[in-house]
């Protein structure tokens, strides 16, 4: 699987966009960049993940770039609740009985007020 | 709906005695994994399992011990408590479409 690097920490202001960047520069062509998330003492939480279109869900968009070799996870109006580590992983998702995920250390997010 | 629960929420045992933390899921999920996580090295998978009597090993398995005799239930056995061994650890769960995993509260173990 494809290694991961994000930056350590990051700060957002309340209300506005979070955008947190993902490098995957050997990611190959079937593995997906996958985002979780983990609130303090929380177990992580499954965010949204894609191929090589840009997807969105509820709680956040994710945007590939062309080549693959980067993603930028958004959302949209951070508020204090979004303050927790961030997590992007690539995985083929076609893994058979292999399910596992790697996790690097993430970029810790806070929102500030 | 707590959907994934695992018990107990906090633990502290003495070197060398046999612990077993619990991990059910409501959702039949086909796949299981026991991660544990410390300071500095993110999550680390111990055991996953495809199905009800498939496991397989991850990066750290030493010391530990798994079952899953059925679908909801994947127990972590540690056969020996070490120190080594105090970490947070966490079950998650996956379906065989694997949008993404979901995971439990967690387990605070500390080895005395």
């Amino acid at each position: 699987d494809a290694k991961t690097t994000q930056p350590t920490s990051m700060d957002c202001a309340e209300g506005r966009a979070a955008n947190l960047p993902c490098n995957h520069s050997t990611i190959s062509g079937n593995e997906y960049v996958y985002w979780y998330r983990q609130i303090h003492s929380q177990g992580p939480q499954y965010i949204i993940h894609g191929l090589k279109n840009n997807e969105t869900n509820e709680m956040a968009s994710l945007i590939i770039t062309e080549d693959r070799k980067s993603s930028t996870l958004i959302l949209p109006h951070a508020t204090l609740r979004d303050t927790a580590v961030y997590y992007c992983i690539v995985r083929a998702s076609n893994a058979g009985n292999n399910r596992k995920l790697i996790w690097g250390l993430g970029t810790s997010l806070a929102v500030n007020p | 709906d707590a959907g994934i629960t695992q018990s107990p929420r906090y633990k502290i045992t003495e070197t060398g005695r046999q612990v077993t933390l619990m991990c059910h899921q409501t959702w039949s999920h086909s796949y299981m994994f026991w991660y544990r996580q410390d300071l500095g090295h993110g999550l680390r998978l111990i055991y996953y399992s495809a199905a009800a009597d498939i496991t397989d090993k991850g990066e750290v398995p030493d010391g530990y011990v798994v079952s899953r005799s059925k679908t909801e239930n994947f127990p972590l056995t540690l056969e020996s408590a070490t120190r080594s061994q105090t970490s947070v650890y966490f079950c998650a769960s996956s379906d065989a479409q694997d949008y993404g995993y979901t995971f439990g509260s967690g387990t605070r173990l500390t080895v005395v």
